[in-house]
């Protein structure tokens, strides 16, 4: 089973500071997913990215596939990007298709 | 557009009770799935289908019964809830693996 790890678990900053959530994972992968919970529990999926980066307004998104490691940055944060961003991976636990979900980092931004 | 919908969106049961999550999507989707998510863990598999009339167990599917009738509708069957089972239950949706959607989540308490 592919172990999914984010850091940091909870993070506070002040409006406008640049923010970076990272994601580790155990076993080789074709593709990461990055999704954002919002506070009232919606999920929505930002990224879907296999190799290098992709951006999306101020959303970026790395992953090297060698090291097995990515990261989300937020550039000119603004109190509306608060909420749970999560990494998932490919599901590879047996004849299931799905994702395997990272616990969240919890995103706070204070104006 | 609706996306993906879920039925209801709270419920509380006692335990030894039945219920039957409901969850319908209308972008035509093949592929349909069912997490749960608990406090201090990531989402997690309970179910997929990757058709009408196929199903595939997932990470946690004990406890749980699923049925695909035909493309848009999955539902999710507890026979005898147990408070372990109390959770915020997803379901999803994916045509392709690349992009998925989810639904609003059901908030289900089992005393």
């Amino acid at each position: 089973k592919n172990e999914v790890e984010q850091s940091p678990q909870n993070l506070t900053a002040q409006e406008g500071e640049f923010i970076t959530i990272n994601c580790s994972y155990s076993v080789g992968i074709s593709a990461l997913h990055w999704l954002q919970q919002h506070p009232g529990g919606g999920i929505v999926s930002l990224f879907m990215l296999s190799s290098g980066k992709k951006k999306h307004g101020r959303l970026i998104a790395t992953i090297n596939i060698q090291e097995k490691h990515s990261s989300l940055h937020i550039t000119a944060s603004h109190p509306r990007d608060s909420a749970v961003y999560i990494c998932a991976v490919p599901y590879s636990g047996g004849g299931a298709d799905g994702l395997t979900f990272g616990k969240g980092t919890h995103l706070i931004i204070q104006p | 557009n609706a996306g993906v919908t879920q039925t209801p969106k709270f419920q509380v049961l006692k335990t030894g009770q039945s219920m039957t999550l409901q969850c319908a999507q209308d972008m035509n989707h093949n592929s349909m799935y069912w997490y749960r998510q608990d406090p201090g863990m990531g989402l997690r598999l309970i179910y997929y289908s990757a058709s009408e009339g196929t199903t595939d167990k997932g990470e946690v599917p004990n406890g749980y019964n699923v049925s695909r009738l035909n493309k848009r509708e999955f539902s999710l069957r507890l026979e005898s809830a147990a408070p372990s089972q109390t959770s915020v239950y997803f379901c999803a949706s994916s045509a392709d693996r690349v992009g998925y959607t989810f639904g609003s989540g059901t908030r289900l308490t089992v005393v």
